[in-house]
């Protein structure tokens, strides 16, 4: 299965600033995923992000507060702007690997507490 | 719209004795169903998934977990809990054509008690 890297791992924020999120996967992946878990929460499907298009988001997420980026098939960002204390969750992400070998992994996430 | 239910959001076993953590779905077509484990401040790890064939599924730690499409049902068990068993048990389904975008439910967190 692929190896991904998340960073930061963790990070504390102040209300009203942005952080962007880097997720590194060790081999090219056609999907990749962002996840929210909010504290005690169960994980939530962010957005999914194709190389070459723009992200595709869930309800109540809004691109202006999530913007993504997927330069190419190893890598994406995703940027929580105008942070609240709402926003203290982990981020993770999930990549989809190639057809036939249906491996789900996921990143070891960024802890992020906006104070 | 999918969803996934797991009723039991605490459980407590003593080491060595048997578990079974719930899970419901509902899902209009054959699902793809997960189990993942939280361990505290760690990443999401995959213990098993069921996309198709034998309905009685294997998976790494010594968890197994049986589709039932007429119950739809994916519960997983194991024989024998570890104390490093105690963590946060998320069971998932797979959306129709990307089955990696997953629902997941609201989570079990199990203690383990020596």
């Amino acid at each position: 299965s692929a190896v991904i890297s998340q960073k930061p791992s963790r990070d504390i924020c102040q209300r009203g600033t942005s952080l962007t999120i880097q997720c590194q996967v060790d081999s090219q992946v056609t999907m990749m995923f962002w996840y929210r878990q909010q504290p005690g929460q169960s994980l939530t499907l962010i957005a999914t992000a194709n190389q070459g298009s723009e992200a595709t988001y869930e309800s109540g997420f809004v691109i202006d507060k999530f913007p993504i980026s997927r330069p190419n098939l190893t890598f994406s960002t995703l940027t929580v702007s105008n942070m609240s204390p709402e926003d203290s969750s982990i981020y993770l992400c999930s990549v989809d690997l190639a057809k036939g070998s249906y491996g789900y992994t996921f990143g070891s996430g960024t802890r992020l507490t906006v104070v | 719209a999918q969803s996934v239910t797991q009723p039991d959001i605490h459980i407590t076993v003593s080491e060595g004795a048997s578990l079974e953590l719930r899970c419901n779905y509902s899902y209009g077509a054959t699902p793809y169903l997960f189990w993942y484990v939280q361990s505290p401040g760690q990443g999401l790890q995959l213990l098993l998934k069921y996309f198709s064939g034998d309905t009685l599924v294997q998976g790494i730690k010594g968890f197994e977990a049986e589709f039932k499409r007429s119950q739809s049902s994916f519960n997983l068990r194991k024989p024998s809990v570890h104390w490093s068993d105690a963590a946060e048990y998320f069971c998932a389904v797979g959306h129709a054509g990307t089955a990696s975008k997953l629902t997941f439910g609201t989570g079990t967190r199990l203690q383990v008690t020596l």
